[in-house]
């Protein structure tokens, strides 16, 4: 069954160093999104993507993150000078070729910013 | 605003009994219902969705739910529950707006199932 896939698991940086997380949604989906869940909290919409362009994004998501399909595959969330408060799992999902269809979530990417 | 609430942070129950865990949203219109479960240290995993039509779902690992127009929730059912059920589970909404759908999670309940 197809899914999706984020790179790495775990990622451990320097506050005001960038990092970028990396999603390979699935194949045949149009509708690409990021999430994150900060520990003990509930999951939070960052944004969302469709046709090479943000469709929106939350107060979070502010001009330290970016968003970006690079290729035909991936699907990377850049946060540019990493902030304490950034310390999260970031989740990747993306939807079929309806807006509205399921969102299919990926592993997670588990950052922290020391 | 929209919202999602999970009146529940924490259930424990023992292996073999009924589960059922609350959701209630706060939406103008019907939303898109999700249920979702988070295993410690994994992913979200899709239980099961309610769109339309008949307002009691059926998912996997035997889980339903039941959407009660009236009551604006959406309940999440088990007949008899496995040690392996224990886990977080989120309740969301998807919301439609600028042409795609966000979705709006609840604070999730943590099950705790006892042997």
């Amino acid at each position: 069954e197809p899914e999706v896939t984020q790179t790495p698991s775990h990622q451990v940086t320097q506050m005001g160093q960038e990092v970028i997380l990396r999603c390979v949604p699935i194949s045949n989906h149009l509708y690409f999104y990021w999430y994150r869940q900060i520990l003990g909290q509930k999951v939070e919409f960052l944004v969302s993507f469709y046709n090479n362009e943000i469709s929106e994004k939350s107060e979070i998501f502010d001009d330290q993150f970016s968003v970006e399909r690079p290729d035909g595959s991936n699907f990377t969330l850049k946060i540019r000078s990493t902030k304490l408060e950034d310390s999260a799992m970031y989740f990747c999902a993306s939807s079929g070729e309806g807006a509205a269809d399921t969102q299919y979530f990926g592993p997670g990417t588990r950052l922290t910013v020391l | 605003a929209q919202s999602v609430t999970q009146p529940d942070i924490h259930i424990t129950v023992s292996e073999g009994a009924s589960l059922e865990l609350r959701c209630n949203y706060s939406y103008g219109a019907t939303p898109y219902l999700f249920w979702y479960v988070q295993s410690p240290g994994q992913g979200l995993q899709l239980l099961l969705k309610y769109f339309s039509g008949d307002t009691l779902v059926q998912g996997i690992k035997g889980f339903e739910a039941e959407f009660k127009r009236s009551q604006s929730s959406f309940n999440l059912r088990k007949p008899s529950v496995h040690w392996s059920d224990a886990a977080e589970y989120f309740c969301a909404v998807g919301l439609g707006l600028s042409g795609t759908y966000k979705y709006i999670f609840g604070t999730g309940t943590r099950l705790k199932v006892l042997a």
